[in-house]
């Protein structure tokens, strides 16, 4: 199917397990975007990729890694999640030519 | 320091009334501004945008207005219906592919 997706939907982990959070579109856009989604905070950017191999830090970026060795594909790495990362995260994309972003329909991540 | 604020937290409306979301953003250099609509359990999705060159854009029962002298926004949904219960989001940029800036959002509730 033609669009965003996001893997796991739902995810349980431990304080100082390591998670991956899946994104892949399917429109060959050139940006994708990390959000994370908190009451009070609205939605906050994680990090960012122009291209394949081209990341860039947002607001919130500390304890997250990214790549992006595929144009389609966008992993989110927590490398030891801790309990103030409980969040909904979403995945977004954009082509060059247009600023509206297209969004996932969002992981919610609990840390215990 | 907030970027974009959308101060009412929520908003309730009659069915068929008019509904108007407001935001305010304090960087002069944003020139584009997007409107999302967010469901529960869903994705944002992309509903309006105005270029900082225009003062008003309309499509369909949504429209947003633009006044940079007081860099505030609006989003007037006319006639509101049920459906249109939802969060929603403003965000704004700067010129060039930078990333979107979002506000904290605004629950609608439209009550039939």
């Amino acid at each position: 199917d033609a669009g965003i997706t996001q893997s796991p939907r739902y995810k349980i982990t431990e304080t100082g397990r390591q998670v991956t959070l899946m994104c892949h579109q399917t429109w060959s856009h050139s940006y994708m975007f990390w959000y994370r989604q908190d009451l009070g905070h609205g939605l906050r950017l994680i990090y960012y990729s122009a291209a394949a191999d081209i990341t860039d830090k947002g607001e919130v970026p500390d304890g997250y890694v990214v790549s992006r060795s595929k144009t389609e594909n966008f992993p989110l790495t927590l490398e030891s999640a801790t309990r103030s990362q409980t969040s909904v995260y979403f995945c977004a994309s954009s082509d060059v030519r247009t600023y509206e972003q297209y969004f996932g329909p969002g992981t919610r991540l609990t840390v215990t | 320091d907030q970027q974009v604020k959308q101060n009412s937290p929520s908003l309730s409306v009659q069915e068929g009334r008019i509904s108007i979301l407001n935001c305010d953003y304090t960087n002069s250099m944003f020139d584009y501004f997007l409107w999302y609509k967010k469901y529960p359990a869903e994705g944002p999705t992309f509903l309006i945008s105005i270029s900082s060159i225009k003062d008003k854009n309309e499509d369909g029962r949504f429209t947003v207005f633009l006044n940079k002298s007081a860099k505030h926004l609006s989003l007037h949904i006319v006639p509101s219906q049920p459906g249109d219960s939802a969060v929603y989001f403003c965000a704004a940029k700067r010129t060039g592919n930078t990333p979107l800036v979002f506000g904290k959002g605004t629950r609608l509730s439209v009550i039939a």
